[in-house]
């Protein structure tokens, strides 16, 4: 089946930008998808990228897509305690089911 | 407000009984799903519904059951088939399979 990969856990100061990496497997992928889950709650969406375009901005948030290599990278500029969570990357392809990778821990240090 | 509600936050059963945990959306979503998420792991379907009266199977449906007799309502069991229920179980709909998904709060079943 297709597959969502993250690094497992990101550290960082806070004020400093936080990259989190994702890679995926499907081709056929439409929609990708970023998502933050916060202790004990459920996912709470952060945005995301049509498969056509390479960059999206939202205030702090930049998406970047490189469709050739199947990479997709949430940065977040000045990255507050708050933005401690976890961060899931997600795509939809031809089967119409998202695929979530396992999350990467954002960890900020005052 | 519109949203995705799941009850109880917290659930505790016995081992060998069924349990049923609730989903409700007013979003008027199509679709509807069931995730399961273990610690350090990512979500796995459970079961989806593209609309009323029908489902599929996700990757891990064994020793679980869905009805979906309404658009608001998607409830899960997990029967005592399940031989590890305990873990934290997620609810989401969305307008239609290929659009973004919106998740509930999440219930967190234990078993002993």
């Amino acid at each position: 089946g297709e597959d969502v990969e993250q690094s497992l856990f990101l550290s960082v100061r806070e004020g400093d930008s936080s990259v989190i990496n994702c890679t995926y497997t499907d081709s056929s992928s439409t929609y990708l998808y970023w998502y933050k889950q916060e202790p004990g709650a459920g996912l709470q969406l952060l945005t995301y990228i049509f498969s056509n375009m390479d960059m999206k901005q939202d205030q702090r948030l930049t998406v970047l897509l490189n469709k050739k290599d199947k990479h997709l990278s949430l940065r977040i500029a000045d990255t507050q305690t708050g933005d401690s969570a976890i961060y899931f990357c997600a795509e939809i392809g031809g089967s119409y089911i998202p695929t979530f990778g396992r999350g990467t821990s954002l960890i900020v240090h005052p | 407000d519109g949203g995705i509600t799941q009850s109880p936050k917290y659930l505790f059963r016995k081992e060998g009984q069924n349990v049923t945990l609730s989903c409700e959306q007013n979003l008027n979503h199509d679709a509807m799903y069931w995730y399961r998420q273990d610690p350090g792991q990512g979500l796995r379907l459970i079961y989806y519904s593209q609309i009323v009266n029908d489902f599929q199977k996700g990757d891990i449906a064994e020793g679980y059951s869905v009805s979906r007799e309404k658009k608001e309502s998607f409830p899960l069991t997990v029967t005592s088939a399940q031989k590890n229920p305990t873990a934290f179980y997620l609810c989401a709909s969305s307008i239609g399979l290929e659009n973004e998904q919106y998740f509930g709060p999440g219930t967190r079943l234990t078993v002993t």
